[in-house]
């Protein structure tokens, strides 16, 4: 969905590197999230926000971070990269949800730690 | 806590066959069901929900899916599939009232064969 970017969309790094993954939307929405996803696994939650000033950690929030900078923008962070966060990184947004709770999904980025 | 199941990890069709991918799902609550897709390469797609009303919903490219309370499936049809639906596709619940955690099954991958 063109309403919501991510970047980079590739990123090849090293062991112990601290990566930044960014996600913009322009869609308004208030709830953001971040996912994972790993082959035969799914998608798994890292971090939810409700709002600039609500952070939550999901299933799998270990080794990373969040910043919520603005209501448009949802950062994910990875302090200290290692090799098994080598994955595709997604970035999600959602409506209030007074009544669609359809969650809108950015094209990704392709993490590799070398 | 509510889970999602897809039991096929890949289904192979013939082009203009009819395909059927099967989504169970368990909770305690009521949900919202979807089904996105996700091409080589893309992110993912929302390709239909149900929300309330009618338990037969549509997408514009011919899915169909219907809720099924009694069962709690979510099986996602086709009567006759084209190459270009070749792609991963994935079921996906969230929990009605609360706070919006999303659960996905781990992914059904549709090919479609000339």
């Amino acid at each position: 969905d063109a309403d919501v970017t991510q970047t980079p969309r590739n990123r090849i790094t090293k062991t112990g590197k601290r990566i930044m993954l960014e996600c913009s939307q322009t869609k308004g929405h208030d709830r953001m999230y971040w996912y994972r996803q790993d082959p035969g696994l799914g998608l798994q939650l890292i971090y939810y926000s409700f709002d600039v000033k609500d952070i939550n950690k999901g299933e799998i929030s270990d080794g990373y971070s969040v910043s919520r900078q603005a209501q448009a923008k949802f950062s994910l962070s990875l302090e200290s990269a290692i090799p098994n966060q080598t994955a595709l990184y997604f970035c999600a947004t959602s409506d209030r949800g007074q009544g669609d709770v359809t969650q809108y999904f950015g094209p990704g980025t392709r993490l590799t730690v070398l | 806590a509510q889970s999602v199941t897809q039991l096929d990890s890949q289904v192979p069709v013939f082009e203009e066959a009819p395909v059927e991918l099967r989504c169970n799902y368990s909770s305690s609550v009521s949900v919202y069901l979807f089904w996105y897709v996700q091409y080589p390469n893309q992110g993912l797609q929302l390709l239909l929900k149900y929300l309330s009303g009618s338990t037969l919903v549509e997408s514009i490219n011919g899915f169909e899916a219907e809720f099924n309370k009694s069962q709690t499936s979510f099986h996602l049809r086709k009567p006759s599939v084209h190459i270009s639906d070749t792609a991963e596709y994935f079921c996906a619940v969230i929990r009605s009232g609360g706070y919006q955690k999303v659960t996905f099954g781990t992914g059904t991958k549709l090919q479609v064969i000339p």
